[in-house]
C-alpha cells in the first residue's frame, strides 16, 4: 500500500517570505515517482514537478526548490521570496514507476501568502 | 483546444437520480484516470483504462459506480442512485502512455466535474 502524509493542512505566511512544505510518503516499491501539484482556486491541477526514486538530486525551478531525501521518506517543496499568486493548496504525490502510474495523493497544504 | 476538457463542470442532482460525467482526454493519449476528490481532501484514484481496456477499478467506491471508454477516447463516469456521501470534485486525467520513463507517462488533469447531490 502507498500513502502520502502532508501534515501541514494550512500555511500562513507574509510576502516574501520562504515557506517550505512537508511531505513524507510510504510504498513498498523500490521504484517510484513523487510528484508536487498546485490547485488554485480555479481547481484545476497544475503540474510542478516530478522525481524518480534512484535521482535524490535536488531540484530548483526559479523561486521553486525540491528537497528529496530517500533515507527519511521526504519530498519537501521550498518556494523561495513567496507571492500572493502563490497562494493556493499543493499536493504530494506518489505512483509506481509501471502498472498504470496511477496517483496516490496527499492530503494537500493550503498556502496563503498575505500582502 | 489541447488540453483535457470535462462536462458538465458542475452538477447538481437529487439523491437518487443517476449522473454521467464526461471526459475528453488528450488526442491520442492512451491512459485515461478518474479521481474522486472530496472538499478538503486531496485527489483519491477510482478507475484507469489503457486504451478501451478497464485495467484498474479497485477506487470505485461502490457498485453503483460504473466506467467506460468504449472506443478509447471519451470516457463516461456514471453514478446510479447517487447519495450525498458522493458529492464530490471529479477529474479525468490522461497520459500519453502508460509506461516507460520518460515524461510521455505524465497525466494532465482536467478541470474537474463539481457535484452536488441534495
Amino acid at each position: 500500500a502507498q500513502k502520502v502524509t502532508q501534515a501541514q493542512t494550512e500555511i500562513s505566511v507574509v510576502e516574501k517570505e520562504d515557506v517550505t512544505l512537508d511531505c513524507v510518503y510510504e510504498t513498498r516499491d523500490t521504484t517510484y515517482y513523487l510528484f508536487w501539484y498546485k490547485q488554485p482556486p480555479s481547481g484545476e491541477l497544475v503540474f510542478l514537478i516530478r522525481r524518480n526514486s534512484f535521482d535524490e538530486q535536488n531540484e530548483i525551478s526559479g523561486r521553486y526548490s525540491w528537497n528529496f531525501q530517500k533515507s527519511t521518506s521526504s519530498f519537501n517543496f521550498t518556494i523561495t521570496a513567496s507571492q500572493v499568486v502563490d497562494s493556493a493548496v499543493y499536493f504530494c504525490a506518489l505512483s509506481p514507476l509501471d502498472a498504470g502510474n496511477m496517483l496516490t495523493f496527499g492530503g494537500g497544504t493550503r498556502l496563503m501568502v498575505k500582502p | 483546444g489541447a488540453g483535457v476538457s470535462q462536462s458538465p463542470r458542475y452538477k447538481v442532482a437529487k439523491r437518487g437520480q443517476d449522473v454521467a460525467l464526461r471526459c475528453d482526454p488528450i488526442s491520442g493519449h492512451v491512459s485515461l484516470f478518474w479521481y474522486q476528490q472530496a472538499l478538503g481532501q486531496g485527489p483519491e484514484f477510482l478507475t484507469y483504462f489503457q486504451n478501451e481496456a478497464q485495467l484498474d477499478k479497485s477506487g470505485l467506491p461502490s457498485d453503483r459506480f460504473f466506467a467506460e471508454r468504449p472506443e478509447g477516447s471519451v470516457s463516461t463516469l456514471k453514478i446510479q442512485r447517487t447519495q450525498q456521501e458522493d458529492s464530490a470534485v471529479y477529474l479525468c486525467a490522461s497520459s500519453k502512455t502508460h509506461k516507460g520513463t520518460g515524461l510521455d507517462n505524465e497525466q494532465f488533469f482536467g478541470p474537474g466535474t463539481r457535484l452536488t447531490v441534495l
